[in-house]
Parts: structure tokens; sequence; C-alpha cells
């Protein structure tokens, strides 16, 4: 069965400044996709950021990027110039074509002012 | 405006007394599922639908049951609740496969507390 590891519980970082979540995954499958969701207090899930597994290059969204590393199983999350808006809960998520997703437990991310 | 929506989202009650926790999506998506959130273990699937008449176990089905009539809606029903059913739930629907094109919509999620 396919697993998600998100070994950081809670993050913290300074208004302005960059920090970087992490995320490995176990699968067997070679083509899948990765996706960071944030979960604000509203406990709505947004969809942050989405990596095809075939596809080398890294996605970025604006101030959000990864770091796939597929050799690895390694899929961690850069936001840069941090905004209070950012602070949530943060999950990674690994998804077949099936629909079948699994999600890790999640990293609360505190902002700073 | 396309959306999930889940009706209650908050439910206090009573060990044992049947409820049904409603899931509906307005955008004509195949795959449907219920996923629950507790602290610390993320999200785990209970139940999920491929299509109408057509659900399978998640991880987590004990204690679950699901049914899908219709395309649009896909109710979760808890027969007897216990209080380690407490917890936050979130349906969610998708067109299948999943692809670079589609994700998975989630509802606003319904928080229950099983006394």
């Amino acid at each position: 069965a396919q697993t998600v590891t998100q070994s950081q519980p809670e993050m913290s970082v300074q208004e302005a400044e960059t920090v970087t979540l992490s995320c490995t995954y176990d699968t067997s499958e070679s083509d899948y996709y990765l996706f960071w969701y944030k979960q604000p207090p509203s406990r709505q899930m947004i969809l942050v950021i989405r990596q095809e597994a075939y596809k080398q290059q890294n996605a970025t969204e604006n101030r959000f990027s990864v770091n796939f590393q597929k050799a690895a199983k390694s899929f961690s999350l850069k936001i840069s110039d941090s905004q209070l808006g950012d602070a949530a809960m943060y999950f990674c998520a690994y998804g077949k074509y099936n629909n079948d997703m699994r999600f890790g437990a999640g990293t609360r991310l505190t902002v700073k002012p | 405006e396309a959306q999930v929506t889940q009706n209650p989202r908050y439910l206090i009650t009573v060990t044992g007394k049947k409820l049904t926790v409603t899931c509906s999506q307005n955008m004509n998506h195949e795959y449907m599922s219920w996923y629950r959130q507790d602290p610390g273990l993320g999200l785990r699937q209970i139940y999920y639908s491929m299509n109408v008449e057509v659900t399978d176990k998640g991880d987590v089905p004990e204690g679950y049951k699901v049914s899908r009539k219709e395309k649009r809606n896909f109710p979760l029903i808890l027969e007897s609740p216990s209080p380690n059913q407490t917890s936050l739930y979130f349906c969610a629907s998708s067109f299948v496969p999943l692809s670079s094109y589609n994700e998975q919509f989630f509802g606003p999620g319904t928080r229950l507390t099983v006394l």
C-alpha cells in the first residue's frame, strides 16, 4: 500500500522568509500524482500545487514550488516570501489514476509577523 | 458555482443513534469519496464510489455505510455511532481518471462528536 510521510508535525517561519515542508512517499507505481493541500482554520481543503510523476520539471505556482525527487520518493514544498495568510495545516497527498489518494499526517505552519 | 456540499456541518449525537451525513456535488463527477480526518493521522479514506451503484471500501470502513443511487449524492451513514467515530469528515468528488486536468474537490467538512 502506498504511504505518505510528513516528518514535521509543526514548522514556523518569519513573515517574508522562505520555508520548506518535507514529504516522502512509498509506492511501486511509476505513474502517479503528488499534491500539496492547504487547510486553513476554516477547514476547507485547498489545492496548492500538483506534480505529475512523469514530468521531470518541478511544478511552481507563484510563491509555491516543489522539489520532486522521484528516485528518492521525495516531494517537498517551498513557500517563498511567506505571508500571514499562509498559516495553515499542509497535507501532502499521493494519487493514482484510479483516483485513489493517500494523505500524510500534515504539517502545521505558523507564520510569525 | 461548482461545489461539494455537506450537511450538517456540525453534529453532536449520542452513542447508538443512527445518523446520516449528506454529500452532494454539482459537477457531474463520477468519483466520490468520504474521508475522516484525525489529529496526527491526516485524512483516511472510508468509502469511495466510481459511479452510480458502484461503491467500495477504503482504509477505515468499519462502522460506516454508503450508497450511490444518484450521481450527485453520496450519503455517509453511521448505523450505530460510537465515540471513536468522533472526527472531522470530508466528502470529495472528481472526474475519472485522475489527470493533469482534474482534481478532487472537497466539501467544507462535517465535525461529528459522538458522546
